[in-house]
């Protein structure tokens, strides 16, 4: 069994400020995590995944993540956001080996304010 | 085109009328998925397909929908006796899979259904 909590499902920052959204997992297995962003009126794309290499993921648009096993932690994160960030943003958990379909969490929406 | 395509992008039905969404996925993705997103209430997993094998059905919500999958390609979801609730936007989402996947999906812009 698997399952995503992403608290708070309204982060607001200023531009320029750091941002950071949470998500915790739980998984009884080794998991896959990923981040995924939907900008208004379009599907979801990657941002990063971990995969059990590099516990630091970098991934696109200057977004990186810290997979924390003793925590069950995946924050992501970003040192100086961008108008252009603004979006939804979802944390996804799939178990390693098995059948690959991912949980997702109810998602974080992210507003930047000039 | 190279993405996951789905249609129609946008449906305006009457209640107790069906509908059919279709999902054309990545070529060469052997794994297919259906989600529906409501407001506020995210994800939400409906059906997996993968390859010739059973699709594995668990995430819908009752028997009004079902969904196929065609040569291992396209998918079509259908929701019959459509209720409001039924209402949101469906997400198809195509994968690779079997030994080295990670498991990354890659989403179609979704169809949006509302009923009246």
């Amino acid at each position: 069994a698997q399952s995503v909590t992403q608290l708070g499902s309204h982060v607001s920052v200023s531009e320029g400020a750091l941002v950071l959204l949470r998500c915790n997992y739980s998984s009884s297995v080794p998991p896959y995590l990923f981040w995924y962003v939907q900008y208004p009126n379009q599907g979801l794309q990657l941002l990063l995944k971990y995969t059990s290499a590099a516990t630091l993921v970098k991934g696109i648009n200057g977004f990186e993540a810290e997979f924390k096993k003793s925590e069950t932690s995946f924050h992501l994160t970003k040192p100086s956001a961008h108008m252009s960030d603004a979006a939804e943003y979802f944390c996804a958990v799939s178990d390693r080996g098995g059948s690959y379909i991912p949980t997702f969490g109810r998602g974080t929406s992210l507003i930047v304010h000039p | 085109g190279a993405g996951v395509s789905q249609s129609p992008s946008n449906k305006v039905t009457e209640k107790g009328k069906d509908v059919e969404l279709r999902c054309d996925p990545i070529s060469g993705h052997t794994a297919l998925y259906w989600y529906r997103q409501s407001l506020g209430q995210g994800l939400e997993f409906l059906i997996y397909f993968q390859g010739n094998s059973a699709p594995d059905k668990s995430g819908l919500p009752s028997d009004r929908f079902s969904a196929e999958r065609t040569g291992g390609s396209v998918s079509t979801l259908t929701i019959q006796r459509t209720q409001q609730e039924d209402s949101a936007v469906y997400l198809c989402a195509s994968s690779l899979s079997g030994t080295g996947s990670t498991g990354e999906l890659f989403f179609g812009e979704g169809s949006r259904l509302t009923v009246l």
